[in-house]
């Protein structure tokens, strides 16, 4: 009965490389996000989807692109990975006006 | 844009006793939202504790209660009888309609 739930847990890459998180919340929530956390713990926005439309698109590389096919199901697609790209990504979900809930994040390493 | 600051990068408590950890935010919306979040060692971010805006009452949730001061725009959240298992990050966030924003977080050592 998993709330919000990432794959992979761990992706370790080459650099160059494309590579997908997936997300999937099964709160019937209509909010999602992806945020990224970096080697100092601070959490950064990334992309924000409302009902599959995107609200929130921070200052982040053209080569990360967000895709919602559904409410439930947010993925990250990374093309040309870069070693800075290195860090934990979390998803997570809400509604409106709630705290959100996260998932259990996704440890990407760059090589 | 909304920004929140977390002034202490470290606290360190001794178990059993109270700690407080600071937060401050900018913003001229009227209409918002503030939680603190909890990040142990699993990653896992876990929510602690929300407080509605236009509510004066400070939320509590057993051991944890904050301290809304909405004129100085400050959340700050207390800690009583402080666990082992309290030892983690801890974000302050910020949500409007369309916007959530982090703190840079706060890292609690809890002695035994």
């Amino acid at each position: 009965d998993t709330a919000v739930s990432q794959t992979p847990k761990y992706l370790v890459t080459q650099m160059g490389n494309d590579k997908s998180i997936k997300c999937e919340q099964n709160l019937g929530h209509d909010t999602m996000y992806w945020y990224k956390q970096d080697s100092k713990k601070f959490l950064k926005i990334m992309f924000s989807y409302n009902n599959k439309e995107l609200i929130i698109n921070e200052t982040v590389p053209n080569r990360f692109s967000p895709k919602s096919p559904d409410k439930a199901h947010l993925n990250l697609h990374i093309n040309s990975l870069e070693l800075g790209d290195s860090a934990v990504y979390f998803c997570a979900s809400s509604l409106r006006t709630s705290g959100k809930f996260f998932g259990p994040g996704t440890r990407l390493t760059v090589l | 844009a909304q920004t929140v600051t977390q002034s202490q990068p470290e606290m360190s408590v001794q178990e059993a006793e109270t700690v407080t950890l600071s937060c401050t935010y900018d913003t001229s919306e009227s209409d918002y939202y503030l939680f603190w979040y909890k990040q142990p060692p699993s990653r896992q971010m876990i929510l602690v504790i929300r407080q509605e805006a236009y509510k004066q009452q400070n939320a509590t949730e057993n051991r944890f209660s904050v301290n809304f001061q909405k004129a100085a725009k400050s959340f700050s959240l207390k800690i009583s009888d402080s666990q082992l298992g309290d030892a983690a990050m801890y974000f302050c966030a910020y949500r409007s309609v369309n916007d959530m924003r982090f703190g840079a977080g706060t890292r609690l050592t809890v002695k035994p």
